[in-house]
């Protein structure tokens, strides 16, 4: 199976201008993710989704929008693009979906995104 | 705030055993996880630990003391593909992921 599967792999993106990254997954997991990752820091959550149809705020939410209308897909939005939001983005999955899981999660191969 | 510290960076000689330890700071705990990152590649997963004591997977073993907030990774017999970062991530009180920034580990041969 191919897991979870991101799109694009990178992208040169000019500031104010919008962007959708996509996230499909096949494993019929219930929770997805939203990370970015830049040098020297951990990964943090932007925005996360706990089953189809709801979505929640991470720790770093501003600016970005998300939506889960089905299972396999968990599209990330920046409406306006700022320079801060240059790093790679990895989307995750896990089986749980309660909200109070400890299942491990996946990582799809991630979106290296460079606002100028 | 929460806080999850792990050394930057780690050099090893291919064969032997290195120690990557994690020491953290979080508003509950329901369990660490390790995962390993190669160069441009996503995290994949390695351990979860979430009762004291030590987790064996045949190279690599993962250690938690939860009254010390630490836990490490043990690699041993190392071999090149081991050259990657180390994650530490503690699932905190609400269920969610802090991760710590990882930790680079070079293999010399």
């Amino acid at each position: 199976t191919a897991g979870i599967t991101q799109a694009p792999t990178s992208q040169i993106l000019a500031a104010g201008r919008s962007m959708t990254l996509r996230c499909t997954q096949d494993m019929r997991h219930n929770a997805m993710y939203w990370y970015r990752q830049d040098l020297g820091l951990g990964l943090r959550l932007i925005h996360y989704s706990n089953t189809a149809g709801t979505t929640g705020k991470g720790e770093v939410p501003d600016g970005y929008s998300v939506s889960r209308a089905n299972t396999d897909d968990f599209p990330l939005t920046l409406a306006s693009a700022v320079p801060s939001q240059t790093s790679v983005y990895f989307c995750a999955s896990s089986d749980g979906g309660s909200g109070r899981s400890t299942d491990t999660q996946y990582f799809g191969p991630g979106t290296r995104l460079t606002v100028l | 705030g929460q806080n999850i510290d792990q050394p930057t960076e780690m050099t090893a000689t291919e064969g032997a055993i290195v120690q990557i330890n994690c020491t953290y700071q979080t508003s509950g705990f329901n369990g660490l996880f390790w995962y390993q990152q190669h160069a441009g590649e996503a995290p994949t997963f390695l351990s979860y630990n979430v009762l004291d004591g030590l987790e064996e997977k045949g190279r690599f073993s993962s250690f938690l003391s939860r009254s010390k907030g630490y836990s490490y990774l043990l690699l041993k017999e190392l071999q090149m593909k081991d050259s990657a970062s180390y994650l530490c991530a503690v699932l905190d009180s609400n269920y969610q992921l802090i991760w710590g920034a990882g930790t680079k580990l070079i293999i010399k041969p």
